[in-house]
């Protein structure tokens, strides 16, 4: 049971290029999320999955797009990756909404030059 | 979602109680406190949660006053692996939406 995955750990873009950063859970949890974490921040929500099929948009959308493939996977996609967009970046899973215990990756840094 | 205040930083000797505070004056009747930590640059860890009762686990305890403006989080007996970043957040029990500030740094002392 490895819990919440993410691909790759690290990565270096340069101003412009595109890339997808990948997570995975095997909690059967219907709800997914990504948040970002810039250096000394707490955590900031992007986007959201309630349920399959579901996207929501949270804090700090700008820039990003996302997709439920499945109840297991969530990607986050920069299409035109930006400076500001250097971070690290945390997929995140829970049983449902009701609640709120929320199961964390080991994160992705994600560094644009 | 209600905001919450906490001190940046504490220490606190290994093996004593740490206690965390954490203000949450605006807090509405249905939003419940949690309270996450973060080890290092790992993902963050789920703690606890309560509406208005006082909570207990096997990490910690969390009390919340009668006026639900104000809790503390309990580890009875640090150690030096409890050094971390920790999250006090206010949200709605079916958000789904988990603010995080900027926390409190607890450093666990030899």
């Amino acid at each position: 049971n490895a819990g919440v995955t993410q691909t790759p750990k690290f990565q270096v873009l340069k101003t412009g290029q595109s890339m997808t950063l990948q997570c995975a859970q095997d909690m059967n949890h219907n709800s997914m999320y990504w948040y970002r974490q810039d250096p000394g921040m707490g955590l900031r929500l992007i986007y959201y999955s309630a349920s399959e099929g579901t996207t929501d948009k949270g804090e700090v959308p700008n820039g990003y797009n996302v997709s439920r493939l499945n109840k297991r996977e969530f990607s986050l996609r920069l299409e035109s990756a930006a400076p500001s967009q250097t971070s690290v970046y945390f997929c995140a899973s829970s049983r449902d909404r009701v609640g709120n215990e929320q199961f964390f990756g080991p994160g992705t840094r994600l560094t644009v030059l | 979602d209600a905001k919450t205040t906490q001190p940046p930083s504490m220490d606190c000797a290994e093996g004593r109680a740490a206690n965390l505070p954490c203000n949450h004056s605006t807090i509405s009747g249905n939003e419940y406190v949690y309270w996450y930590r973060q080890i290092h640059s790992q993902g963050p860890q789920y703690i606890i949660h309560g509406l208005k009762n006082n909570e207990t686990n096997e990490m910690a305890s969390l009390i919340i006053t009668e006026d639900r403006k104000s809790s503390t989080l309990i580890l009875p007996h640090a150690t030096l692996r409890d050094t971390a970043v920790y999250y006090c957040i206010v949200s709605g029990v079916d958000t789904g939406k988990l603010i995080f500030g900027q926390g409190t740094t607890l450093q666990v002392k030899p």
